[in-house]
């Protein structure tokens, strides 16, 4: 049981180039969140999604998209990363009805 | 969803109890009070969730004032594993989890 996998761990990317985040959770949960972690702060809420096929914007959407064709798997799109978009993000999924959030270990994304 | 206010860091001494406040003065009937905590720079982990009542569990214990506008939690007895940044957040229904900037807690030997 692997929980909660973010493919890759680390990237860098060049001003303008695009890329995405794969988050694959093995726990059949309907929930799923895209958060990004700058140095020294908290977590801030991208995208989420309530179910297979549907996706809400959270508090920082801007510069992002995101896609949930299939209910283990949340995509996270740059399409023209900017430097501003250098942090650390995290994907996390939740069960229907249970309170309990399960995060993946991150990707570093540094875009020079 | 309310706004939580954390103090920015505490120290604890390592085998005592580290208290760890949380103001949510605009908490609505329905919002839960939920913890995490983030160790270095993992992910965060779930550590307890209550609506009104006080919770324990094998990790720590919860416990909400009667207005429900402050909480604390408590790690009965803290260890240099412990050390991490503890986020309090007020969530209602199962969506959303907003996070704030958290209390970095430092256990001390």
């Amino acid at each position: 049981n692997a929980g909660v996998t973010q493919t890759p761990k680390f990237r860098v990317l060049k001003t303008g180039q695009s890329m995405t985040l794969l988050c694959a959770q093995d726990m059949n949960h309907e929930y799923m969140y895209w958060y990004r972690q700058d140095p020294g702060m908290g977590l801030r809420l991208i995208h989420y999604s309530v179910g297979e096929g549907t996706t809400a914007k959270g508090e920082v959407p801007d510069g992002y998209n995101v896609s949930r064709l299939k209910k283990q798997n949340f995509l996270l799109g740059l399409e023209s990363a900017a430097p501003s978009q250098t942090s650390v993000y995290f994907c996390a999924s939740r069960d229907r009805g249970r309170t309990e959030a399960f995060f993946g270990q991150g990707t570093r994304l540094t875009v020079v | 969803d309310a706004k939580t206010t954390q103090p920015p860091s505490m120290d604890c001494a390592e085998g005592r109890a580290a208290n760890l406040p949380c103001n949510h003065s605009t908490i609505s009937g329905n919002e839960y009070v939920y913890w995490y905590r983030q160790i270095h720079s993992q992910g965060p982990q779930y550590i307890i969730h209550g609506l009104k009542n006080n919770e324990t569990n094998e990790m720590a214990s919860l416990i909400i004032t009667e207005d429900r506008k402050s909480s604390t939690l408590i790690l009965p007895h803290a260890t240099l594993r412990d050390t991490a940044v503890y986020y309090c957040i007020a969530q209602e229904g199962t969506y959303k989890y907003i996070f704030g900037t958290g209390t970095r807690l430092k256990v001390l030997a």
